[in-house]
């Protein structure tokens, strides 16, 4: 069974300050995704990475993904009010089929206070 | 910039009453997919819908569940006969074919879900 698995689940940080979000997933995948929501909101995409270990950065956030540690982060530089959010990681359950059917871990709430 | 639109928003089913979602996938997208969430929690996959049929569905999606493409753009699920435990908000989502290399899954707003 795939399993995806997030930490912390809680972060309360500080404005200005740098930190990392892990995600670990147990199996083989082709795709990694990131995703962010506000509460009571749709699921935002932040990043979509590829298993040849691409990083990507948007403002603030960088994701990366290690293949064979099957791993990713999500560095947060320099925290805004403005990030305070839920993020998640999910992985596709990739078994031959076919895609999309994403394995979400519990998201990450994440808390910027001045 | 294109999105996936729901409705309803939110409805209130009295338990045992069907229930059709509503979504309107991005217009040039092939995948189409159903999610749920408890509020703030684990999002949950249900089923993926590719070429007028179902490709892949989960342990959650059993009989009481049915997706349909009824008119080439919306994209429905039906829940037959509401139990207390379908409070819950499900999410439609799309994407394009696989191949892509930014392949992203668009997520629409969400139809929260309240039985009685």
């Amino acid at each position: 069974e795939l399993k995806v698995e997030q930490n912390p689940l809680f972060l309360s940080m500080q404005e200005g300050k740098n930190y990392t979000i892990y995600c670990n997933y147990s199996t083989t995948s082709d795709r990694l995704y990131w995703y962010r929501q506000d509460p009571g909101k749709s699921l935002e995409s932040l990043f979509v990475l590829l298993s040849n270990g691409a990083v990507k950065q948007e403002g603030r956030l960088m994701a990366s993904l290690d293949t064979k540690a099957r791993l990713s982060t999500l560095h947060i530089t320099a925290a805004v009010h403005d990030l305070s959010a839920t993020y998640f990681c999910a992985v596709e359950g990739w078994d031959g089929g076919s895609q999309g059917n994403l394995i979400f871990g519990k998201g990450t709430k994440l808390s910027v206070k001045p | 910039e294109p999105e996936v639109t729901q409705t309803p928003s939110h409805q209130v089913t009295q338990m045992g009453q069907e229930v059709i979602l509503r979504c309107v996938p991005i217009s040039n997208h092939l995948y189409f997919y159903w999610y749920r969430q408890i509020l703030g929690q684990k999002v949950e996959f249900l089923v993926s819908f590719y070429n007028n049929e179902i490709s892949e569905k989960s342990e959650i999606f059993d009989d009481q569940f049915s997706v349909e493409r009824p008119d080439g753009s919306n994209f429905t699920l039906k829940i037959r006969s509401t139990k207390l435990e379908d409070s819950i908000m499900y999410f439609c989502a799309s994407s394009e074919e696989p191949g892509y290399e930014a392949n992203t899954i668009y997520f629409g707003e969400g139809s929260w879900l309240t039985v009685v």
